[in-house]
């Protein structure tokens, strides 16, 4: 079973921010939070990660509930370049829990 | 080169064929992965092997075969594989094999098609 929920698919016009959703109600007191994505024809690519606290880096934001049971991908300005498919995921030790993910379409 | 590089990108064969597929990092990680996408579901994942050694073998049949002959190299070796083992086959890396605060960096996959 899937220790993550994702919506299917979600849309964002171009130059606008985008908030992916992630419930992990699940999650255990050492999990991390990883988030990737992947486009067509290409491996996943990691986007970031954190375990309690709001984290930053230079492509995206993730927002972590104060209980951890949810978290959000924050994508400052979407480009069409960040048309792929989001991976929201439970890190235990070594091994990564992925669920179906997200698909972001981007609209000029 | 830098990162994680799989070959072939595509395989085609038969049920009765055997081949192997290659995966390498220049990243200096000490652990690698193997995992399966099918179309429409989650990353399964295979194997993990950490500092060489097999670390965990997720209920794989045995016509799937890895092996880890170094840190940087890992290959897995096919054999009478069967027309639902068509799927991406996803290579991935990490710095520290026993912390999930370590991302892992994947290769871009070996497109397998079972005839």
């Amino acid at each position: 079973d899937a220790k993550t929920t994702q919506p299917n698919s979600m849309e964002s016009n171009e130059e606008e921010p985008v908030h992916l959703p992630c419930n992990h109600s699940t999650i255990s007191g050492t999990d991390y939070i990883h988030w990737y994505r992947q486009l067509p024809s290409q491996g996943p690519e990691y986007v970031i990660h954190g375990l309690t606290s709001n984290v930053n880096n230079r492509m995206a934001s993730l927002a972590i509930a104060e209980d951890r049971k949810s978290s959000t991908l924050i994508l400052h300005r979407a480009t069409l370049r960040d048309a792929a498919v989001y991976y929201c995921i439970l890190a235990t030790g070594n091994q990564f829990y992925f669920g179906t993910g997200t698909s972001l379409t981007v609209i000029p | 080169e830098t990162g994680v590089t799989q070959t072939p990108r595509h395989l085609v064969m038969g049920m009765t064929n055997k081949k192997s597929l290659k995966c390498e990092q220049h990243l200096g990680h000490n652990a690698m992965y193997w995992y399966k996408q099918s179309a429409k579901k989650p990353l399964e994942l295979m194997f993990v092997y950490n500092f060489k050694e097999q670390t965990e073998n997720n209920s794989v049949p045995s016509r799937f075969s890895p092996e880890c002959p170094n840190s940087s190299h890992l290959f897995l070796h096919l054999h009478t594989l069967q027309p639902e083992d068509s799927a991406l086959y996803l290579c991935a890396s990490s710095q520290d094999p026993s912390s999930s605060n370590q991302p892992q960096h994947f290769g871009d996959g070996t497109r397998l098609s079972i005839l």
